[in-house]
């Protein structure tokens, strides 16, 4: 069982450089969720979606998008990586429920 | 709004003591439901327990127990017979009902880094 899968575990950016990132569940949850880890601030919400086709702000929303055109795969891009989105993003799922699943994270630099 | 404090940044307890890492909460919702995630040094977030709020009996999960007291809004998280690999962050989060609108989604505290020492 794959769970919750997020590419690329890690990556370095330049500031201005765009990217997604991708996440894939396989327990086919409605419900899919962006997080930003940061030292001393817990998880903080970026994104989600409680369905194919739908997304919704989180607490820290600004900088990101998401897409959900699956409802296996929630994608979070970057248009312009700043030096300030330099965090650990998880990506987690939830059939609401339960607990949430997570990935296992991907470290993001920006330079 | 909802939110979750846990007001210990670190924690030490010695190999075999029990360790209770503290959690508040705030909702105004009437139905909702308390975690906890476990976050070893190699990162992947790990579920441990779970306390809905019309739960009438502590929620416990082998070593692991909440005490959750409602009237003082707190969900602290008890472990008992520490192990060397209980060395983590920990971390206490919330959902709110459906009601309200949050969807599923869970409010995190700002985490307790807990270290067992032998």
């Amino acid at each position: 069982n794959a769970g919750v899968t997020q590419t690329p575990k890690f990556r370095v950016l330049k500031t201005g450089q765009s990217m997604t990132l991708l996440c894939a569940q396989d327990m086919n949850h409605e419900y899919m969720y962006w997080y930003r880890q940061d030292p001393g601030m817990g998880l903080r919400l970026i994104h989600y979606s409680v369905g194919e086709g739908t997304t919704a702000k989180g607490e820290v929303p600004d900088g990101y998008n998401v897409s959900r055109l699956k409802k296996q795969n929630f994608l979070l891009g970057l248009e312009s990586a700043a030096p300030s989105q330099t965090s650990v993003y998880f990506c987690a799922s939830t059939s609401n429920t339960g607990e949430l699943f997570f990935g296992e994270g991907s470290r993001l630099t920006v330079l | 709004a909802q939110k979750i404090t846990q007001t210990q940044p670190g924690m030490f307890v010695q190999e075999k003591e029990a360790v209770t890492l503290d959690c508040t909460y705030d909702t105004s919702d009437q139905s909702y439901g308390l975690f906890w995630y476990k976050q070893p040094s190699s990162g992947e977030m790990i579920f441990l327990i779970y306390q809905g709020s019309y739960d009438e009996q502590n929620a416990t999960e082998g070593r692991y127990s909440l005490n959750f007291q409602k009237a003082r809004k707190s969900a602290n998280l008890v472990i008992s017979a520490s192990q060397l690999g209980d060395s983590a962050m920990y971390f206490c989060a919330m959902r709110g009902s459906s009601r309200s609108g949050n969807t599923g989604k869970l409010i995190f505290g700002q985490g307790t880094t807990l270290q067992v020492k032998p």
